[in-house]
């Protein structure tokens, strides 16, 4: 079985502040594909990223970073410099397995930038 | 080109009516999974349908079902609603491993 934890249920920031983003998952497959997506008040999951389990190296996009940890299960979201837009509740996600597409998704983290 | 869509946006029903919702897939994309989101948790995942097969079953009742159609679409189908059913419903289209979310319809059952 697979599971997502995201221990964090809310934080709150002033702007230009750095925020990470925990999140913790669990799966017996050796094959997996860890996503973080956005969702906004109007409600619409964003994708913002996918890594999967052969690959460890961090990436870097503007002001997102994501660090993946195969050792301690771990892939965590960094914003830097947050802004007022990036207001909303991220969710971390999960699939494994060959062909897999079900996603299992974190309880998820509200992000609150104040300015 | 044009995203995920699904219909209706909102949607009020009474206990024990049924409901159908609408989703329509990016273009090109073959897959499609529906996810129910409950109040304050994150998606659950239902059904997932690839070239009008059923690939993977969730953990809900059988009030729920679905299909895919052959240009693509789906529906997914909930009877004998239920006040626990109030949620909003998801639908992703994907190519690969990267689900796209539509807008999601909610749904309100009074």
């Amino acid at each position: 079985a697979q599971k997502v934890t995201q221990a964090q249920t809310e934080i709150s920031v002033v702007e230009k502040e750095d925020v990470t983003l925990d999140c913790v998952y669990e799966t017996r497959d050796t094959t997996y594909y860890l996503f973080w997506y956005k969702q906004p008040p109007s409600g619409e999951l964003v994708f913002l990223i996918r890594r999967n389990s052969f690959d460890e190296q961090n990436e870097i996009s503007g002001r997102y970073s994501w660090n993946f940890q195969k050792s301690t299960s771990s892939f965590n979201f960094t914003i830097t410099a947050s802004q007022v837009v990036d207001s909303a509740v991220y969710f971390c996600a999960l699939t494994a397995g060959q062909g897999a597409q079900k996603l299992v998704f974190g309880q998820g983290t509200r992000l609150t930038i104040n300015p | 080109d044009a995203g995920v869509t699904q219909s209706p946006t909102h949607l009020i029903k009474t206990r024990g009516q049924h409901v159908t919702l609408r989703c329509s897939p990016i273009s090109g994309h073959k897959s499609v999974s529906w996810y129910q989101q409950v109040l304050g948790q994150g998606p659950q995942f239902i059904f997932q349908y690839y070239e009008k097969e059923e690939r993977g079953r969730g953990n809900f009742p059988d009030r729920f079902s679905a299909r895919q159609f052959p240009n693509y679409s789906s529906e997914l189908n909930v009877n004998a609603l239920l006040l626990g059913d109030s949620a909003l419903y998801l639908c992703a289209s994907s190519l690969l491993y990267e689900q796209y979310f539509g807008p999601g319809t909610r749904l309100t059952v009074t």
